[in-house]
């Protein structure tokens, strides 16, 4: 068990460009989330996978946000179009498939800064 | 509204003392209740988690959390603490599809 793994952990981009995050689960774990954290407040929900499929989203992610995770393993999380509002960090978690009594297990994030 | 509720943003407490963090959640639904911990620039750790049975749970670190149902809440609970306690504690809940709805967090500081 190596961990959830996100890269890269920091990410300085300008107003207006596109970036792309990576997320590795844990191997055997089939569910994956994306959550979004800004300074002084708690994880807030984006999206989450069941293997492949994508099942929730959140509806206060703009369009700009699209993720995906193509085979059931690694994911992407993609921002067109940044705005200094998109400064964050960006977690990824990943659960086992015992569905809503499993507890994530998280990344150690990505940092995004637009500037 | 799915909501849960850190009472306390920040927590001061000298070493050695006992500390509470108070969590308030709002359901009408079994839930499944964690705390996390978050270190300074890493992800969050479990500390513990109530999924159903005794009320009382211990986790990580010398932590124990109580479930109290008629109160809908979950407070976390540690006898003495220590320096290396410093963090932000991050209560959750569960509901039906798996995904956490966390609190604003409470910033635990103990002082020596």
């Amino acid at each position: 068990d190596t961990g959830v793994s996100q890269n890269p952990r920091h990410k300085i981009t300008k107003r207006g460009q596109n970036v792309t995050f990576r997320c590795d689960p844990i191997s055997e774990h089939n569910r994956l989330y994306w959550y979004r954290q800004t300074l002084g407040q708690g994880p807030e929900f984006l999206t989450y996978f069941q293997n492949e499929a994508q099942l929730e989203k959140s509806r206060l992610l703009s369009d700009r946000f699209s993720a995906e995770r193509p085979k059931g393993s690694f994911s992407t999380l993609e921002i067109q179009r940044t705005e200094q509002g998109d400064s964050a960090m960006y977690l990824c978690a990943s659960s086992n498939p015992q569905g809503a009594s499993s507890p994530l297990h998280f990344g150690n994030g990505t940092r995004l800064t637009v500037t | 509204a799915q909501s849960v509720t850190q009472l306390d943003s920040q927590v001061p407490v000298f070493e050695e003392a006992p500390v509470e963090l108070r969590c308030n959640y709002s359901s009408s639904v079994s839930v499944y209740l964690f705390w996390y911990v978050q270190y300074p620039n890493q992800g969050l750790q479990l500390l513990l988690k109530y999924l159903s049975g005794s009320t009382l749970v211990k986790g990580i670190n010398g932590f124990e959390a109580e479930f109290n149902k008629s109160q809908t809440s979950f407070h976390l609970r540690k006898p003495s603490v220590h320096i290396s306690d410093t963090a932000e504690y991050f209560c959750a809940v569960s509901y039906q599809g798996g995904k956490l709805i966390f609190g604003q967090g409470t910033e635990l500081s103990v002082k020596p």
